[in-house]
């Protein structure tokens, strides 16, 4: 089945500088990989998601990039702010996978004022 | 629309006891899941569905049961609860497939003693 690490298990920065994690996948075949984010207490929500037919893809101030051959994937956040604490994580999954999303162990982010 | 809804929000058991989650959708989608998140380990999937009368297992199945006889609920039974089972369940939704967008319920917090 499918492996997803998730790096770095805690990230903090500064208000304002960026914010990268970093995920890695086993199965070549996995098409799809969304970002959650989840606030505290709160239920995850997806954020941005790239499919295997784009290298990149940007929403405002998050991006996403996919290297299939490495078999990794990241999400960029600029211009970082203190909403963007929180934990997020990211999944892979492949159509014809038997319909299973996994999921990384998640990155508490904390931006510091 | 009220999205993705769980009941109940709490619940304590005792080793042994059995209960029912119950999770709901009114926007008509095909896919559901349930999902536990545990400190450190993600969200893991336990059940998925496909659509009405159809239900296969995730990564954790082990003393858990599914059923879905309508495209709006998926109940997950806890056949003879155990400490291990302490964690919070999320329900999740999504339109067709699971490449698309997952809404997640806003979760039960399971206390096992």
């Amino acid at each position: 089945g499918e492996n997803v690490e998730q790096h770095p298990s805690t990230l903090s920065v500064q208000e304002g500088d960026s914010a990268v994690i970093k995920c890695t996948y086993s199965d070549s075949a996995s098409n799809y990989f969304p970002w959650y984010k989840q606030e505290l207490g709160k239920r995850p929500q997806l954020i941005i998601d790239i499919r295997s037919n784009v290298g990149e893809k940007k929403d405002q101030r998050i991006a996403v990039t996919l290297n299939k051959t490495a078999k990794h994937f990241s999400l960029h956040i600029t211009e970082t702010q203190p909403e963007d604490s929180a934990v997020y994580f990211c999944a892979a999954s492949f159509t014809g996978g038997g319909n299973k999303l996994t999921f990384g162990t998640g990155t508490q982010l904390k931006v510091e004022l | 629309n009220a999205g993705v809804t769980q009941t109940p929000k709490f619940q304590v058991l005792k080793t042994g006891q059995s209960m029912t989650l119950q999770c709901a959708q009114d926007m008509n989608h095909e896919y559901m899941s349930w999902y536990r998140q545990d400190p450190g380990m993600g969200l893991r999937l336990i059940h998925y569905s496909v659509g009405a009368g159809i239900t296969d297992q995730g990564e954790v199945p082990n003393g858990y049961n599914v059923s879905r006889s309508t495209t709006e609920d998926f109940p997950l039974r806890l056949l003879s609860a155990a400490p291990s089972q302490t964690s919070v369940y999320f329900c999740a939704s999504s339109r067709d497939r699971v490449v698309d967008e997952q809404f997640f319920g806003p979760g039960t917090r399971l206390t096992v003693l």
